[in-house]
């Protein structure tokens, strides 16, 4: 079975300044994707960015940024000048296909505070 | 516009009264799913639907049917809800690893 992991429930970053969110998960498969979704007050579900597995370029989607260390098996999402509306609760998350089925695996949340 | 509409997005009810909660994408996407959130946990699948008539449990499916009779809607069905179905719950449309959610639906058992 696959797992994530995320071991930081609640972080703080000044705006403007960079911040890193952890995650780390554990699968037997090879072929897998990674995905941070952000979730603002709104409860809306909001994909920032995405990881294939197989390729070993980190995604980078403006101020979003990726650490994909697939030996080591961890998938950080790096935040740079922090905006407000950055505020959210961030969730990492593992994608298997196997056959016709895809799976995803969630993290437990990291709630971000941007602060002023 | 693509979309995924779930309906309602608040529910208060009681113990063993059944209700549905619908869920409809206009993408034509053969893949949909169901999640509930709970704090401290995160999101876990319910049930998912591999195409019309196609359905398969996730990691938490007791207390929740569903059914697949055309491909656009994936009603979830809590069939005698209980307090411990009090969550947020969340319908995706899957194309390839894509998954689109739907606004949420906040269910409270009493």
């Amino acid at each position: 079975a696959q797992t994530v992991t995320q071991s930081q429930p609640e972080m703080s970053v000044q705006e403007a300044e960079t911040v890193t969110l952890s995650c780390t998960y554990d699968t037997s498969e090879s072929n897998y994707y990674l995905f941070w979704y952000k979730q603002p007050p709104s409860r809306q579900m909001i994909l920032v960015i995405r990881q294939e597995a197989y390729k070993q370029q980190n995604a980078t989607e403006n101020r979003f940024s990726v650490n994909f260390q697939k030996a080591a098996k961890s998938f950080s999402l790096k935040i740079s000048d922090s905006q407000l509306g950055d505020t959210a609760m961030y969730f990492c998350a593992l994608n298997l296909r196997t056959g016709t089925a895809s799976k995803l695996t969630f993290g437990t949340g990291t709630r971000l505070q941007v602060t002023l | 516009e693509a979309q995924v509409t779930q309906n309602p997005r608040y529910l208060i009810t009681v113990t063993g009264k059944k209700l549905t909660v619908t869920c409809s994408q206009n993408m034509n996407h053969e893949y949909m799913s169901w999640y509930r959130q709970d704090p401290g946990l995160g999101l876990r699948q319910i049930y998912y639907s591999m195409n019309v008539e196609v359905t398969d449990k996730g990691d938490v499916p007791e207390g929740y049917k569903v059914s697949r009779k055309e491909k656009r809607n994936f009603p979830l069905i809590l069939e005698s809800p209980s307090p411990n179905q009090t969550s947020l719950y969340f319908c995706a449309s899957i194309q390839g690893t894509e998954q689109f959610f739907g606004p949420g639906t906040r269910l409270t058992v009493l």
